[in-house]
């Protein structure tokens, strides 16, 4: 069983939808979680980070985390078609400089249909 | 503009022909890294320095070597590629010690024939 596990798609909604991704993961050390964005022929960007449990907001975008499910979204309102990319979870126990790494999720396609 | 570049972009070898990924940073990040990534598996660390002359291994280091003789420079050596070794390899540094922040740099597609 991986360590994180999320839904590959693809996701297919029409404009202005709300979009719900998720991943589940089993290590319970995890408590540093990120969602980065994958455009085609592009690096991965960040796009919400959040330490914990608990809710993170920005803008259209919002990260949920709960610890005790083992189990974090991230929540799109009012998706637009530049919101079309793959979206990867990462989690991680601690910190860069204390020798952690990331582990990601395999990554959710998402198309928004104009 | 800040950013992470990797040469080249795209590369065609065949198997055991000795081939650099080179990779590049200006800001003056103090943490980079190597992934690779493949279709089902996700992104996988290969490598990673903490620092000029600090390297460590990562989850798949097999096969692959580093070295970090600058601070901006992280190049990939593959001493002798195989065919398993065809990917999408990224380059990514991130200020220490703050981790959320890790920029990627735009891949290198290798494929190992």
């Amino acid at each position: 069983q991986k360590e994180v596990e999320q839904d590959p798609g693809p996701l297919s909604v029409p404009e202005g939808a709300i979009v719900s991704l998720n991943c589940t993961y089993s290590n319970s050390a995890f408590q540093y979680f990120m969602w980065y964005r994958q455009y085609s022929r592009k690096g991965p960007e960040l796009l919400m980070y959040t330490y914990s449990s608990g809710n993170k907001e920005d803008g259209r975008f919002t990260a949920q985390v709960d610890k005790s499910s083992k189990y974090i979204s991230l929540f799109i309102r009012d998706s637009q078609p530049s919101d079309s990319a793959t979206y990867l979870c990462a989690m991680s126990a601690g910190a860069l400089s204390s020798g952690d790494k990331l582990t990601f999720g395999t990554g959710t396609r998402l198309a928004v249909r104009p | 503009e800040a950013q992470v570049t990797q040469n080249p972009r795209y590369l065609i070898t065949v198997t055991g022909k000795k081939l650099t990924v080179t990779c590049s940073q200006n800001m003056n990040h103090e943490y980079m890294s190597w992934y690779r990534q493949d279709p089902g598996l996700g992104l996988r660390q290969i490598y990673y320095s903490m620092n000029v002359e600090v390297t460590d291994k990562g989850d798949v280091p097999e096969g692959y070597k580093v070295s970090r003789k600058e601070k901006r420079n992280f190049p990939l050596i593959l001493e002798s590629p195989s065919p398993n070794q065809t990917s999408l390899y990224f380059c990514a540094s991130s200020p220490y010690p703050i981790q959320e922040t890790q920029y990627f740099g735009p891949g290198t597609r290798l494929l190992v024939l």
